[in-house]
């Protein structure tokens, strides 16, 4: 499974709520991304960590938030600010340095906001 | 940033037929070219990938080709079955010179592959 998981799979909230997707790796990679995925859009970035403790915004970060207080584990939370969040929600890490470019995926958390 | 198109946005071959999913690219700076595969309901997977310092790659049956000049790239399937039928998406980066990844991945908007027996 690539050693990342997130969780729950399918996540349900009522509007004005704010909702926390899980990422945990154990691959020792330094590099965790948060990625929302919509029919016909491909994959967009929300939010990146290079290294614990630092992250940055990505192409679609506003109504989102994220932390990265340890290695291994990268948050993310969907605010009500938020004014579409049902979608899939992917996470993804990789290693940083070598020679491997990888990014390996979760399998993904389905949010669905009425 | 990056803008990374992605042609067609879906695509019917018959078994056994080629395929090819074309992907343009507007930094002259991004080196690094990943293909993946995602089946429906499933995580996206690395299938090939290229780095700027070759032309092109091939794994069995899949195969990617890179033109700088052109700022172009294309993931080749042959002899297609039915499980290659998923949604492929082409990406770029930027890479530094030493071989470590800063850059992030710039994706393109998926390719829905269908495969007819």
């Amino acid at each position: 499974d690539g050693g990342i998981t997130q969780s729950p799979k399918y996540l349900f909230r009522k509007e004005g709520q704010n909702v926390t997707l899980s990422c945990e790796q154990n691959l020792n990679h330094d590099a965790m991304y948060w990625y929302r995925q919509d029919p016909g859009q491909g994959l967009r970035l929300i939010y990146y960590s290079q290294i614990v403790n630092d992250f940055q915004k990505g192409d679609i970060a506003e109504g989102y938030s994220v932390s990265r207080e340890k290695k291994e584990s990268f948050p993310l939370t969907v605010t009500s600010a938020q004014k579409n969040p049902t979608a899939f929600y992917l996470c993804a890490s990789r290693l940083t340095g070598g020679s491997s470019y990888e990014q390996y995926f979760g399998p993904g958390t389905r949010l669905t906001v009425t | 940033g990056e803008n990374v198109e992605q042609h067609p946005s879906t695509l019917s071959v018959q078994e056994g037929d080629s395929a090819v999913i074309k992907c343009t690219y507007s930094d002259s700076a991004s080196n690094y070219f990943p293909w993946y595969k995602q089946e429906l309901g499933k995580r996206p997977q690395l299938i090939i990938d290229i780095r700027s310092n070759v032309g092109e790659k091939k794994d069995q049956r899949i195969a990617v080709t890179l033109n700088k000049t052109a700022k172009h790239f294309s993931l080749h399937i042959t002899e297609t079955q039915p499980e290659d039928s998923a949604v492929y998406f082409c990406a770029a980066s930027r890479a530094l010179v030493s071989g470590s990844t800063l850059g992030r991945l710039y994706f393109g908007r998926g390719t829905q592959l269908t495969v007819w027996p």
